[in-house]
């Protein structure tokens, strides 16, 4: 195991619900991310936290949103999402934020908007 | 803007092989590159980091090369085996201090 985890490892939701993805890492590190992966595309950076605070977002739309209450947890609260949001959610931490550091990701959540 | 790019196409490799793949790159030239594995229905593994001073990095049976002029990386498994098969992504940072700007993947198939 990588030492972060994902819950749930699927979701099915319709377009009128409200569910969240949580994150935790086991590895004291300090930043946090959320990606999103679709079929044969590049993974998306989705928001960025460091030290708890966010430092990147993507121009994600608001039906997304992120909480980072620790340097452990990440949460992704969804609502009202529509089906081209449906893909595989991925959760990485790293030490600190830049390119020389090696991101260790969770096994990811299948989200499928109905 | 970074653009990266991998071969689409699924690589075939006889067992025992050496495999060999490809990461091309446009605009400016990243200090940090790095390569990751993903099996189906799983996050993605670091498997190596290579410096842009760097030519070469090797770890057991994997290298990876970096070639700034050319702007592109190799990444190489010798003795390949079937328990290579995988889909390969290769990323490099960003003119942005957060974020790592990714390829779509090779998928590698080691054939017995």
């Amino acid at each position: 195991e990588t030492g972060v985890t994902q819950t749930p490892r699927h979701l099915v939701m319709g377009m009128t619900n409200k569910k969240s993805l949580k994150c935790e890492q086991h590895l004291g590190h300090n930043a946090m991310y959320w990606y999103k992966q679709s079929a044969k595309k590049p993974l998306e950076l989705m928001f960025v936290y460091n030290f708890k605070e966010q430092t990147e977002n993507n121009s994600v739309p608001s039906r997304f949103s992120p909480e980072c209450p620790n340097s452990s947890h990440l949460f992704l609260h969804l609502h009202t999402l529509q089906p081209e949001d449906s893909a595989l959610y991925l959760c990485a931490s790293s030490p600190g934020t830049g390119g020389h550091y090696e991101q260790y990701f969770g096994p990811g959540t299948r989200l499928t908007v109905t | 803007s970074q653009k990266i790019e991998q071969n689409s196409e699924a690589l075939n490799i006889q067992e025992g092989k050496t495999a060999t793949l490809t990461c091309n790159y446009t605009n400016y030239s990243p200090a940090y590159l790095q390569w990751y594995r993903q099996d189906p229905g799983r996050g993605p593994v670091f498997l190596l980091l290579i410096r842009e001073n760097e030519k070469e990095k090797r770890k057991e049976r994997l290298k990876v090369t970096f070639d700034t002029t050319l702007k592109q990386s190799l990444f190489h498994i010798t003795a390949s085996q079937p328990a290579d098969s995988a889909t390969y992504l290769c990323a490099l940072d960003s003119d942005s201090n957060y974020q790592l700007i990714w390829g779509a993947g090779t998928k590698l198939i080691i054939k017995p």
